[in-house]
């Protein structure tokens, strides 16, 4: 119940193009969707974030489409760059909580 | 503003031997998350501390615990170390509690257990 699923494990872009990591979720009293971005060396460091009443968020070059029914979120980077490369890892947590439950990891390289 | 701030970076210790990990949260965030990231379960919820009290624990054996002090700062301690305890250890802080949703990474700390 507690499990947040990602795909694919790694993805390789040419630059300009669309990297698109998708995840799934269980738990319904997950109330908050948010994607990190991690480079080597580096903490996760929050790249955007979504809630469920809403179906897309788009900030610069990054979305997140949500979809309710079918419990399953995604992340679209536009025109992807090489300074994208990096592990990005979605999550799930539940309002008035600090736990994050995160997805395994989709491990991201922009090729020039 | 300064971000979290973790020590030490990197640690190599023995199986057996025990470490103590600590964690200054970003000034005036009073709420400490642990985590711990490893290749093959990727990033695990350890515990929790608001107030000087731990409020959820993870799925981790005992040998994990943690505290934190009237300053916000928080230290987690692994006793008996495991081979398989080698991860990177991740500090975050909010700025109070039941913000989760707005958590702030340090870089880790690095334990090698040899």
């Amino acid at each position: 119940q507690q499990q947040v699923k990602q795909s694919p494990q790694s993805l390789i872009v040419q630059k300009g193009g669309i990297s698109i990591i998708n995840c799934a979720y269980e738990n319904t009293a997950f109330d908050y969707f948010p994607w990190y971005q991690q480079f080597p060396g580096k903490g996760p460091a929050l790249l955007i974030a979504i809630r469920p009443d809403v179906s897309e968020k788009k900030e610069g070059r990054f979305t997140i489409s949500f979809n309710k029914s079918a419990k399953q979120f995604s992340l679209h980077i536009m025109d992807s760059q090489p300074g994208d490369s990096a592990t990005y890892f979605c999550a799930a947590i539940q309002g008035g909580f600090q736990k994050l439950v995160f997805g395994t990891g989709t491990r991201l390289l922009v090729s020039p | 503003k300064a971000g979290v701030t973790q020590t030490p970076r990197y640690l190599i210790k023995t199986r057996g031997q025990q470490v103590t990990l600590s964690c200054s949260p970003i000034s005036g965030h009073r709420s400490v998350s642990w985590y711990q990231q490893t290749p093959g379960q990727g990033l695990q919820f350890l515990f929790e501390y608001f107030s000087e009290t731990q409020r959820n624990k993870g799925n981790f054996p005992g040998r994990f615990s943690g505290r934190q002090f009237s300053n916000s700062r928080s230290e987690m301690n692994v006793s008996t170390l495991e081979l398989g305890d080698s991860a990177l250890y991740l500090c975050a802080s909010s700025l109070d509690v039941g913000q989760g949703a707005r958590q702030y990474f340090g870089p880790g700390t690095r334990l090698t257990v040899t």
